[in-house]
């Protein structure tokens, strides 16, 4: 089964600063990537995924991932921090179903703060 | 404008009621998919349909029913018979071959 770890429920940054949201995964097969952003009581917007190809993923907002299979790892980065980018952020892989579609796996989510 | 749209945005339900979730997409997508939010639990999978007339249990059907009677709409329904319903209800979707699932902006479901 696949499986998702978020490494730290709540992250805290100055803004300005980097942001760095760590996600690792679990898969038997070459995993498709996601992660996603949640505004308070709002759905989920998609950030940035990996399928194949370039292992450096560039997303909407600044944001970036890097694929990194000997890690098993998809962390999201972003340089500079601003106050607009407080929010809950998913890590997800996906199982292609059998008949069409996928399953997504989630993380538990990471909620990040931007100081002043 | 395309999207997926979710009513209510806030639900209540008394004790022993059914209630039904509304999710309608005008994306053209085939399939659609239904997750329960809960704080510090990420999203999990209740139901999922890929084709009009045919739907498959998530993770945790137990206490909740669907229909995919056109391809616009997947509806939920969460029966008397799931004794802790309050959470945020997600419903999404994705094309056939697609990778990539798109979001509603969710139900909130309080118990009375």
């Amino acid at each position: 089964a696949q499986s998702v770890t978020q490494l730290g429920s709540h992250v805290s940054v100055s803004e300005g600063a980097l942001v760095l949201l760590r996600c690792n995964y679990s898969s038997s097969v070459p995993p498709y990537l996601f992660w996603y952003v949640q505004y308070p009581n709002q759905g989920l917007q998609l950030l940035l995924k990996y399928t194949t190809g370039a292992t450096l993923v560039k997303g909407i907002n600044g944001f970036e991932a890097e694929f990194k299979k000997s890690e098993t790892s998809f962390h999201l980065t972003k340089p500079s921090a601003h106050m607009s980018d407080a929010a809950e952020y998913f890590c997800a892989v996906s199982d292609r179903l059998t008949g069409g579609g996928n399953k997504l796996t989630f993380g538990t989510g990471t909620q990040l703060k931007v100081e002043l | 404008d395309g999207g997926i749209t979710q009513s209510p945005k806030y639900l209540f339900r008394k004790e022993g009621q059914n209630v039904t979730l509304s999710c309608e997409q005008n994306l053209n997508h085939d399939a659609m998919y239904w997750y329960r939010q809960d704080p510090g639990q990420g999203l999990r999978l209740i139901y999922y349909s890929q084709i009009v007339n045919d739907f498959q249990k998530g993770d945790i059907a137990e206490g909740y029913s669907v229909s995919r009677e056109k391809k616009e709409s997947f509806p939920l329904t969460v029966t008397s018979a799931q004794k802790n319903p309050t959470a945020f209800y997600l419903c999404a979707s994705s094309t056939y071959r697609g990778e990539t699932q798109y979001f509603g902006p969710g139900t909130r479901l309080l118990v009375l």
